[in-house]
């Protein structure tokens, strides 16, 4: 496809249950965004992939999560024993360059998740 | 503390209206902004960038004021097709938390 795919677009679990989300990026972007955004917030950064570069990490909220980016184009997500404040769409975007002027990020639709 | 702050809304205007938006930024070593729009349920898509002469895309107008430290994205001739939520973006640098997304303001343009 043309555009950053995600998957599973929803997703439902109990509390303490790990979950995956993956993204697939626009090919040929170098560089990939993880956000989270909850109902009535903006978007908050997780983490950012640029190239073999070493990932940027800090909008993590905590050890429970954790990602990564494979031959430097999939990526995935990864919540261990969720929480139900984990509960947000999950936005993976990608981008053609290192950040620059353009501010164009390609964004994905986008992984609802739901903890009970 | 990096903030990016915008008037929630909703904004509720009839067709035709012209209506403006508001973003304040509070770092002023800000290097670019930009305009996202983000529809109901949908992924946030870039609207315009905002260069420090002003620019316009049809419709739309954006401006930047360094001084006061705002932009502001300004739609003339509202259509049904605007109702979304306007999400002001500042780029601080070229780390992966540079790029801060205000909450975003919701217009809603009725007929």
């Amino acid at each position: 496809g043309a555009g950053v795919s995600q998957s599973p677009s929803n997703k439902v679990t109990e509390k303490g249950k790990d979950v995956e989300l993956r993204c697939d990026p626009i090919s040929g972007h170098t560089a990939l965004y993880w956000y989270r955004q909850s109902l009535g917030q903006g978007l908050e950064f997780l983490i950012y992939f640029q190239g073999n570069s070493a990932p940027d990490k800090s909008g993590l909220p905590s050890d429970r999560f954790s990602a990564e980016r494979t031959g430097g184009s999939v990526s995935t997500l990864t919540i261990q024993r969720t929480q139900q404040e984990d509960s947000a769409v999950y936005l993976c975007a990608s981008s053609g360059r290192v950040l620059a002027n353009t501010g164009e990020l390609f964004f994905g639709e986008g992984s609802r998740l739901t903890v009970l | 503390r990096k903030e990016v702050e915008q008037d929630p809304g909703p904004f509720n205007v009839p067709e035709g209206a012209t209506v403006a938006f508001n973003c304040t930024y509070s770092n002023s070593a800000s290097q670019s902004f930009f305009w996202y729009r983000q529809d109901c349920r949908k992924e946030p898509k870039l609207l315009m960038s905002v260069y420090s002469s002003g620019n316009e895309d049809g419709r739309f107008t954006a401006q930047l004021n360094r001084a006061s430290q705002y932009i502001s994205l300004l739609i003339r001739d509202s259509k049904l097709s605007d109702s979304a939520t306007y999400l002001c973006v500042v780029n601080e640098g070229q780390a992966g938390t540079a790029l801060i997304f205000g909450k975003g303001t919701t217009l809603s343009v009725s007929s």
